[in-house]
């Protein structure tokens, strides 16, 4: 089992839609996570951390759920600009050193 | 402007040739980080960095050497005992270890001619 899977997608939507991402963690040890956003060809950028107790941000909420050991991106009324790849990012340590794990990305589309 | 520059933006390597990609960070931060992307996958980590002359390997570091002399800069070396060094290669940094947001540099595009 890969330590951290993500569905690599395309998830095409209309503008407007809901959508959500899972991003499932096999360490239970994971100690933090993230969500970054990575355009076509750039520098992957943070969208958002996820704690223990969920967070929003405007039209993301992000949530984490131990117990089945996962994250989630969830996206209300989707933008054009939100089209892009999702990186969930889970971090936990190892032998005393960090071990830093990005999934493969989910690709969305947000369609006009 | 505080941030993380990568220099340069595309590099053409030979059969044979060590090439070092550049990465400076103004961002006064103490961790630093290498990954590679290829084509549909994720990113995977080289090598990272605490603290000044200390670094520490990470899940791909074979045909990859690095240094941190100055808590700035962090080259990473592709030697010539990497046999599929075609990638994007990104740097970021962290204020202190990975457990926080990790800040990233544009990436610089290595192509093997």
């Amino acid at each position: 089992r890969k330590e951290v899977e993500q569905d690599p997608g395309p998830f095409n939507v209309p503008e407007g839609a809901t959508v959500a991402f899972n991003c499932t963690y096999s360490n239970s040890a994971s100690q933090s996570f993230f969500w970054y956003r990575q355009d076509c060809r750039k520098e992957p950028k943070l969208l958002m951390s996820v704690y223990s107790s969920g967070n929003e941000d405007g039209r993301f909420t992000a949530q984490l759920n131990r117990a089945s050991q996962y994250i989630s991106l969830l996206i209300r009324d989707s933008k054009l600009s939100d089209s892009a790849t999702y990186l969930c990012v889970v971090n936990f340590n190892s032998g005393g050193y960090q071990k830093v794990t990005f999934g493969t990305g989910t690709k969305l589309q947000v369609i006009p | 402007d505080g941030g993380i520059t990568q220099s340069p933006k595309y590099l053409f390597r030979k059969e044979g040739q060590n090439v070092t990609l550049s990465c400076e960070q103004n961002l006064n931060h103490d961790a630093m980080y290498w990954y590679r992307q290829d084509p549909g996958q994720g990113l995977r980590l080289i090598y990272y960095s605490q603290i000044v002359n200390d670094f520490q390997k990470g899940d791909i570091a074979e045909g990859y050497s690095v240094s941190r002399e100055k808590k700035e800069s962090f080259p990473l070396t592709v030697t010539s005992a990497q046999k599929n060094p075609t990638a994007f290669y990104l740097c970021a940094s962290s204020i202190r270890t990975s457990y926080e947001t990790q800040y990233f540099g544009p990436g610089t595009r290595l192509l093997v001619l």
